[in-house]
């Protein structure tokens, strides 16, 4: 069965630096998370996104960014990167209406290096 | 928001044994709690979940307990394997909305 995809899977960026993260939901899901999960850290919840309207909002930062296109990819785009930025970056994704009560699904995540 | 406590953070059991992780959870709005597996650089993985309109599910060797009132869920895993051996989350979440994650407990099962 198809599953989440990200890309990239590795990104390497230097100190104040931009980076654009994608996710490709599993087809016919329509809501979108993305999580940060730094070393021996828990995912910290970000934003969310159902058919292209943001849906919640966690920890993210203000120098981040993100938002849900009509083919219901999300990009999170990551502007003055700082060390600390450095993680694994994860999306999900569920099905909203077409399945209300289906839990969310990861993809295989971003490790982000920022030097 | 919603708190999400995890303990313990470790858990060194013999292969056999069973393992019992415990959770606790501040918002009584939260519906929805799942629990995740992860191995080292790799994805959570779903391993079972519950509902708050039932108070136990069982899938063979691991089970989710629900106490609403005390607002606290626990996983337990029953003759526990090598392959076993990961980090485990809980989470809580109210409709499927933001997902809360406790702190993690690293499971390693001795052979």
């Amino acid at each position: 069965a198809a599953g989440v995809i990200q890309s990239p899977r590795h990104l390497i960026k230097e100190k104040r630096e931009t980076a654009t993260l994608k996710c490709y939901p599993i087809p016919r899901h329509d809501t979108v998370y993305w999580y940060q999960q730094g070393p021996g850290q828990d995912p910290q919840f970000l934003i969310s996104f159902y058919e292209k309207m943001q849906s919640d909002k966690g920890s993210i930062p203000d120098r981040f960014s993100a938002q849900q296109f009509s083919d219901y990819h999300s990009e999170l785009n990551m502007s003055s990167l700082e060390l600390g930025d450095s993680a694994l970056y994860f999306c999900a994704s569920r099905p909203g209406l077409a399945g209300p009560q289906e839990t969310q699904y990861f993809g295989p995540g971003t490790r982000l290096l920022v030097l | 928001g919603e708190n999400v406590e995890q303990h313990p953070s470790t858990l060194s059991v013999q292969e056999g044994d069973s393992a019992v992780i415990k959770c606790t959870y501040s918002d009584s709005a939260s519906n929805y709690f799942p629990w995740y597996k992860q191995e080292l650089g790799k994805r959570p993985q779903l391993i079972i979940d519950i509902r708050s309109n039932v108070g136990e599910k069982k899938d063979q060797r691991i089970a989710v307990t629900l106490n609403k009132t005390a607002k606290h869920f626990s996983l337990h895993i029953t003759e526990t394997q090598p392959e076993d051996s990961a980090v485990y989350f809980c989470a809580a979440s109210i409709d499927f909305n933001k997902f809360y994650f406790g702190s993690g407990t690293k499971l390693n099962v001795k052979p």
